[in-house]
Protein backbone atom coordinates (compact mmCIF):
# COMPACT_ATOMS: atom_id res chain seq x y z
CA UNK A 1 0.00 0.00 0.00
CA UNK A 2 1.11 3.59 0.18
CA UNK A 3 2.95 5.26 2.62
CA UNK A 4 4.76 7.73 4.07
CA UNK A 5 7.54 7.73 6.60
CA UNK A 6 8.76 10.77 8.49
CA UNK A 7 12.07 10.84 10.90
CA UNK A 8 11.58 10.72 14.12
CA UNK A 9 10.77 13.38 16.61
CA UNK A 10 10.56 15.60 18.34
CA UNK A 11 13.35 18.09 16.58
CA UNK A 12 14.45 21.04 19.03
CA UNK A 13 16.76 23.69 17.44
CA UNK A 14 18.43 27.13 18.37
CA UNK A 15 16.99 30.29 16.14
CA UNK A 16 18.95 30.03 12.95
CA UNK A 17 20.20 26.92 13.05
CA UNK A 18 19.59 24.89 9.72
CA UNK A 19 16.42 22.61 9.74
CA UNK A 20 16.22 18.88 8.28
CA UNK A 21 13.05 16.74 8.39
CA UNK A 22 13.25 13.47 6.37
CA UNK A 23 10.57 12.42 4.63
CA UNK A 24 10.25 9.24 2.15
CA UNK A 25 7.42 7.34 0.86
CA UNK A 26 5.72 4.34 -0.87
CA UNK A 27 3.22 4.47 -3.46
CA UNK A 28 1.72 2.55 -6.75
CA UNK A 29 2.06 5.08 -9.24
CA UNK A 30 3.59 8.81 -9.18
CA UNK A 31 2.43 10.81 -6.51
CA UNK A 32 2.26 14.26 -5.91
CA UNK A 33 3.89 15.18 -2.43
CA UNK A 34 3.06 17.83 0.17
CA UNK A 35 4.42 19.53 3.40
CA UNK A 36 1.49 20.52 5.62
CA UNK A 37 2.25 22.41 9.34
CA UNK A 38 -0.03 22.28 12.00
CA UNK A 39 0.38 25.23 14.61
CA UNK A 40 -1.12 24.59 18.14
CA UNK A 41 -4.79 24.58 18.37
CA UNK A 42 -4.87 25.06 14.70
CA UNK A 43 -5.83 22.61 11.31
CA UNK A 44 -3.04 22.04 8.72
CA UNK A 45 -2.04 24.50 6.75
CA UNK A 46 -0.18 23.85 3.24
CA UNK A 47 3.40 24.35 3.23
CA UNK A 48 4.63 23.33 0.13
CA UNK A 49 4.23 21.02 -2.74
CA UNK A 50 5.76 18.91 -6.12
CA UNK A 51 4.04 17.20 -8.38
CA UNK A 52 6.23 15.38 -10.31
CA UNK A 53 10.10 14.28 -10.08
CA UNK A 54 12.48 16.45 -9.58
CA UNK A 55 10.27 19.85 -8.89
CA UNK A 56 11.09 21.83 -6.11
CA UNK A 57 8.29 23.35 -4.06
CA UNK A 58 9.12 26.57 -1.90
CA UNK A 59 7.32 28.63 0.63
CA UNK A 60 8.18 31.04 3.72
CA UNK A 61 12.01 29.87 3.44
CA UNK A 62 10.95 26.54 3.25
CA UNK A 63 12.02 23.94 0.82
CA UNK A 64 11.89 20.27 -0.58
CA UNK A 65 12.62 18.03 -3.57
CA UNK A 66 10.78 15.98 -4.76
CA UNK A 67 12.92 12.83 -5.37
CA UNK A 68 12.07 9.82 -7.40
CA UNK A 69 15.35 7.84 -7.33
CA UNK A 70 15.31 7.69 -3.37
CA UNK A 71 11.50 8.33 -2.93
CA UNK A 72 11.92 11.13 -0.83
CA UNK A 73 10.95 14.79 0.10
CA UNK A 74 13.02 16.18 2.64
CA UNK A 75 11.96 19.52 3.97
CA UNK A 76 14.41 22.18 4.37
CA UNK A 77 14.75 25.61 5.99
CA UNK A 78 18.49 27.45 6.57
CA UNK A 79 17.74 29.51 9.35
CA UNK A 80 14.92 28.72 11.88
CA UNK A 81 12.52 31.07 13.70
CA UNK A 82 10.66 30.68 16.74
CA UNK A 83 8.00 31.13 14.97
CA UNK A 84 8.45 28.01 13.17
CA UNK A 85 7.63 26.01 15.63
CA UNK A 86 4.65 23.46 14.91
CA UNK A 87 4.00 19.68 13.89
CA UNK A 88 5.16 19.09 10.50
CA UNK A 89 3.93 16.47 8.54
CA UNK A 90 4.67 14.74 4.57
CA UNK A 91 1.82 13.60 2.45
CA UNK A 92 0.60 12.20 -0.61
CA UNK A 93 -2.04 11.79 -2.93
CA UNK A 94 -2.27 9.80 -6.20
CA UNK A 95 -3.78 10.19 -9.51
CA UNK A 96 -6.80 9.02 -10.59
CA UNK A 97 -8.45 5.41 -10.70
CA UNK A 98 -9.27 3.11 -7.23
CA UNK A 99 -9.87 4.16 -4.22
CA UNK A 100 -6.68 6.64 -3.75
CA UNK A 101 -8.19 9.77 -5.70
CA UNK A 102 -7.34 12.97 -4.21
CA UNK A 103 -7.30 11.75 -0.34
CA UNK A 104 -3.74 12.50 1.67
CA UNK A 105 -1.51 9.59 3.41
CA UNK A 106 -0.18 11.33 5.65
CA UNK A 107 3.31 10.31 8.11
CA UNK A 108 3.34 10.51 11.56
CA UNK A 109 3.98 14.00 12.03
CA UNK A 110 7.51 15.69 13.37
CA UNK A 111 7.60 17.98 16.21
CA UNK A 112 9.75 21.16 16.08
CA UNK A 113 10.53 23.18 18.80
CA UNK A 114 13.01 26.27 18.15
CA UNK A 115 14.17 28.22 21.41
CA UNK A 116 15.78 31.41 20.96
CA UNK B 1 -7.92 32.06 8.39
CA UNK B 2 -8.89 28.95 6.26
CA UNK B 3 -11.95 29.48 5.21
CA UNK B 4 -13.32 26.00 6.13
CA UNK B 5 -15.29 26.08 8.99
CA UNK B 6 -16.36 23.42 11.46
CA UNK B 7 -18.60 23.09 14.11
CA UNK B 8 -18.84 22.53 17.29
CA UNK B 9 -15.13 22.84 18.18
CA UNK B 10 -15.77 20.47 21.13
CA UNK B 11 -18.04 17.93 22.18
CA UNK B 12 -18.00 15.90 24.74
CA UNK B 13 -20.14 12.87 25.35
CA UNK B 14 -21.08 9.27 26.84
CA UNK B 15 -19.79 5.54 25.13
CA UNK B 16 -23.07 4.72 23.04
CA UNK B 17 -24.14 7.91 22.24
CA UNK B 18 -24.22 9.59 18.72
CA UNK B 19 -22.62 12.83 18.11
CA UNK B 20 -22.96 14.77 14.61
CA UNK B 21 -19.91 16.75 13.27
CA UNK B 22 -20.62 19.89 10.60
CA UNK B 23 -18.06 21.14 7.78
CA UNK B 24 -18.94 23.84 5.79
CA UNK B 25 -16.17 24.52 3.11
CA UNK B 26 -14.31 27.07 1.41
CA UNK B 27 -16.45 29.20 -0.93
CA UNK B 28 -16.09 27.51 -4.40
CA UNK B 29 -14.83 24.23 -3.18
CA UNK B 30 -17.07 21.47 -4.35
CA UNK B 31 -14.60 18.48 -2.38
CA UNK B 32 -14.81 18.03 1.08
CA UNK B 33 -12.97 15.05 2.87
CA UNK B 34 -13.03 13.84 6.34
CA UNK B 35 -9.63 12.66 8.71
CA UNK B 36 -9.29 11.43 11.16
CA UNK B 37 -6.38 12.52 14.23
CA UNK B 38 -5.32 10.32 17.17
CA UNK B 39 -2.18 9.76 19.20
CA UNK B 40 -1.97 6.47 18.03
CA UNK B 41 -3.79 6.69 14.70
CA UNK B 42 -1.95 9.76 13.65
CA UNK B 43 -3.96 11.01 10.40
CA UNK B 44 -5.87 9.01 8.68
CA UNK B 45 -8.59 9.75 5.53
CA UNK B 46 -12.19 8.71 6.11
CA UNK B 47 -14.06 9.75 3.26
CA UNK B 48 -14.51 12.33 0.50
CA UNK B 49 -17.43 13.74 -1.13
CA UNK B 50 -17.19 16.06 -4.36
CA UNK B 51 -20.52 17.90 -5.62
CA UNK B 52 -22.90 15.97 -3.50
CA UNK B 53 -21.69 12.17 -4.06
CA UNK B 54 -19.25 9.66 -2.23
CA UNK B 55 -15.96 9.78 -4.22
CA UNK B 56 -13.41 8.00 -1.96
CA UNK B 57 -13.78 5.92 1.34
CA UNK B 58 -10.87 4.87 3.20
CA UNK B 59 -10.68 3.14 6.94
CA UNK B 60 -14.18 4.93 8.18
CA UNK B 61 -16.33 2.80 10.59
CA UNK B 62 -19.48 1.15 9.94
CA UNK B 63 -20.64 3.20 12.59
CA UNK B 64 -19.20 6.34 11.06
CA UNK B 65 -21.27 7.72 7.67
CA UNK B 66 -21.35 11.02 6.16
CA UNK B 67 -22.87 12.75 3.71
CA UNK B 68 -22.60 16.50 1.45
CA UNK B 69 -25.98 18.74 0.97
CA UNK B 70 -26.88 20.39 -2.21
CA UNK B 71 -25.44 23.76 -0.22
CA UNK B 72 -22.11 21.70 0.32
CA UNK B 73 -21.95 21.28 3.39
CA UNK B 74 -20.64 18.18 5.39
CA UNK B 75 -21.55 16.36 8.08
CA UNK B 76 -20.30 13.66 9.72
CA UNK B 77 -22.34 10.94 12.08
CA UNK B 78 -20.42 9.00 14.25
CA UNK B 79 -22.81 6.38 16.72
CA UNK B 80 -22.45 3.85 19.24
CA UNK B 81 -19.53 5.67 20.40
CA UNK B 82 -16.16 4.05 21.89
CA UNK B 83 -13.76 5.65 24.11
CA UNK B 84 -11.64 4.58 21.20
CA UNK B 85 -13.37 7.23 19.00
CA UNK B 86 -11.95 9.63 21.05
CA UNK B 87 -9.96 12.22 18.41
CA UNK B 88 -9.63 15.06 16.52
CA UNK B 89 -11.94 15.07 13.35
CA UNK B 90 -10.98 17.77 10.79
CA UNK B 91 -12.76 18.60 7.65
CA UNK B 92 -10.71 19.63 4.57
CA UNK B 93 -11.87 21.10 0.91
CA UNK B 94 -10.88 21.83 -2.73
CA UNK B 95 -11.80 23.27 -5.23
CA UNK B 96 -12.07 19.68 -7.31
CA UNK B 97 -10.89 16.05 -6.30
CA UNK B 98 -7.52 14.93 -7.82
CA UNK B 99 -3.57 15.49 -6.42
CA UNK B 100 -2.64 17.89 -7.36
CA UNK B 101 -5.58 19.80 -5.21
CA UNK B 102 -4.46 21.51 -2.13
CA UNK B 103 -6.89 20.73 0.31
CA UNK B 104 -7.68 23.51 3.14
CA UNK B 105 -8.50 22.01 6.69
CA UNK B 106 -10.93 23.70 8.70
CA UNK B 107 -9.75 23.93 12.79
CA UNK B 108 -11.07 20.58 14.11
CA UNK B 109 -13.66 19.12 16.26
CA UNK B 110 -12.51 17.99 19.35
CA UNK B 111 -14.33 14.63 20.62
CA UNK B 112 -13.90 13.31 24.05
CA UNK B 113 -15.55 10.11 24.88
CA UNK B 114 -16.29 9.80 28.36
Amino acid sequence: GNSVTQMEGPVTLSEEAFLTINCTYTATGYPSLFWYVQYPGEGLQLLLKATKADDKGSNKGFEATYRKETTSFHLEKGSVQVSDSAVYFCALSLGAGGTSYGKLTFGQGTILTVHP
Amino acid sequence: DSGVTQTPKHLITATGQRVTLRCSPRSGDLSVYWYQQSLDQGLQFLIQYYNGEERAKGNILERFSAQQFPDLHSELNLSSLELGDSALYFCASSVSPGPNQPQHFGDGTRLSIL
